[in-house]
């Protein structure tokens, strides 16, 4: 099992809908876990970082986490087309102390 | 400066060829990290700095591959003997240390194509 997984998508979202990525991590000692967007062609840019259970929002950005379940997933409201990105999900690994990106998530919002 | 900085932005290189890149890290940022991203993929770790040292190197795919930081701050990642496997974005992040909610900064990247 990969450290972090996302689906890759495509993930197509009408605009002024809720867009839900998800992301399941492997190791259950991991404590933080940050959500970041890469638009093509470009570094990925920080968007939220969460570390305690439960939800955390930041304008139209919620991050939840579930360290029980092993997940952590970002909802966007009110999706705008500039939204449009690649979503990475990552996670501080406690076993050795290091950030494990997933594949990230495709996201298009449709207008 | 203002935020990390990647040198160059862009290398083409020939298979066999020596490449070095370079990191200049967000002044006083502690950890330093490399990464290798290819299209479609998410950023790949290959080795992450606490200061001078080499913390984690265990991301580095092979022995063609040498990362240093002498002074702590600026880093240049080196590669042997380029093959096109090679090819692929290589990111470099900072962050101020290492903790549970440390967040990463990223460079814009160095495009490197092996011919």
């Amino acid at each position: 099992q990969k450290e972090v997984e996302q689906n890759s998508g495509p993930l197509s979202v009408p605009e002024g809908a809720i867009a839900s990525l998800n992301c399941t991590y492997s190791d259950r000692g991991s404590q933080s876990f940050f959500w970041y967007r890469q638009y093509s062609g470009k570094s990925p840019e920080l968007i939220m970082f969460i570390y305690s259970n439960g939800d955390k929002e930041d304008g139209r950005f919620t991050a939840q986490l579930n360290k029980a379940s092993q997940y952590v997933s970002l909802l966007i409201r009110d999706s705008q087309p500039s939204d449009s990105a690649t979503y990475l999900c990552a996670g501080h690994m406690n076993r050795d102390d290091k950030i494990i990106f997933g594949k990230g998530t495709r996201l298009h919002i449709l207008p | 400066g203002a935020g990390v900085s990647q040198t160059p932005s862009n290398k083409v290189t020939e298979k066999g060829k020596y490449v070095e890149l370079r990191c200049d890290p967000i002044s006083g940022h502690t950890a330093l990290y490399w990464y290798r991203q290819s299209l479609g993929q998410g950023p790949e770790f290959l080795i992450y700095f606490q200061g001078t040292g080499a913390a984690d190197d265990s991301g580095l795919p092979n022995d063609r591959f040498f990362a240093v930081r002498p002074e702590g701050s600026v880093s240049t990642l080196k590669i042997q003997r380029t093959e096109r496997g090679d090819s692929a974005v290589y990111l470099c992040a900072s962050s101020p240390g290492l903790g549970e909610a440390d967040t990463q900064y990223f460079g814009p990247g160095t495009r490197l194509t092996v011919l």
